[in-house]
């Protein structure tokens, strides 16, 4: 059973880089879309994007500016930057895996962490 | 402003069935399969329904999903308080350059 855990700090300045990884175990980094899901506090959930094993991604065009997923094969990890963040962007950020033939279907979550955007 | 749109409330006795419903449009609902979660407070979401209608393995058969042109709903038959929770509904969406969309979630309170 795979399994998924956030990590990085949980608070950010306002115009700085949010960067969180997410580190796999159970399952091997290849085959499936590893997802950046986000939820602001007591609001709904907002698909941030993917990225596949070989490195492709794709991203909610309303964040394409500032986001950037990257995966580390060698160590069952992927990773998110998001830019120029502003108090809009606190919010829970999930990590996830769906399979390729439907991305919309996450099968495996992390716990989530929260990360606050203030100065 | 969800792609999807959800009822933000629902409710029900104990016994009950409800329905939750997701209206999209051509470019999601109506092309796609659509996916249901279900949230517990302080918890991730879980994959509830998949495929339109299919459930995980665990999923009691009391949650049934359906979809018709650019909507869909969840059904909770013989409601129970533990199913007091949020649940989203979800697909892929065509446009642009594709991307997954959710409903807002709907706060479902087992009276």
């Amino acid at each position: 059973q795979v399994q998924l855990q956030e990590s990085g700090p949980g608070l950010v300045k306002p115009s700085e880089t949010l960067s969180l990884t997410c580190s796999v175990s159970g399952s091997a980094i290849s085959s499936y879309y590893w997802t950046w899901i986000r939820q602001p506090p007591g609001k709904g959930l907002e698909w941030i994007g993917y990225i596949y094993y070989n490195g492709t991604t794709r991203y909610n065009p309303s964040l394409k500016s500032r986001v950037s997923i990257s995966v580390d094969t060698s160590k069952n990890q992927f990773s998110l930057r998001l830019s120029s963040v502003t108090a809009a962007d606190t919010a829970v950020y999930y990590c996830a895996r769906a399979p390729v033939a439907a991305p919309a279907a996450q099968w495996g979550w992390g716990q989530g962490t929260l990360v606050t955007v203030s100065s | 402003q969800s792609v999807l749109t959800q009822p933000p409330s629902a409710s029900g006795t104990p016994g009950q069935r409800v329905t939750i419903s997701c209206s999209g449009s051509s470019s999601n609902i109506g092309s796609n399969f659509v996916y249901w979660y279900q949230q517990f407070p302080g918890t991730a979401p879980k994959l509830l329904i998949y495929r339109n209608n299919q459930r995980p393995s665990g999923v009691p058969d009391r949650f049934s999903g359906s979809k018709s042109g650019t909507s869909a709903s969840l059904a909770i038959s013989g409601l129970r308080s533990e199913d007091e929770a949020d649940y989203f509904c979800a697909a892929w969406d065509d446009s642009l350059s594709g991307l997954v969309v959710f409903g807002g979630g709907t706060k479902l309170t087992v009276l």
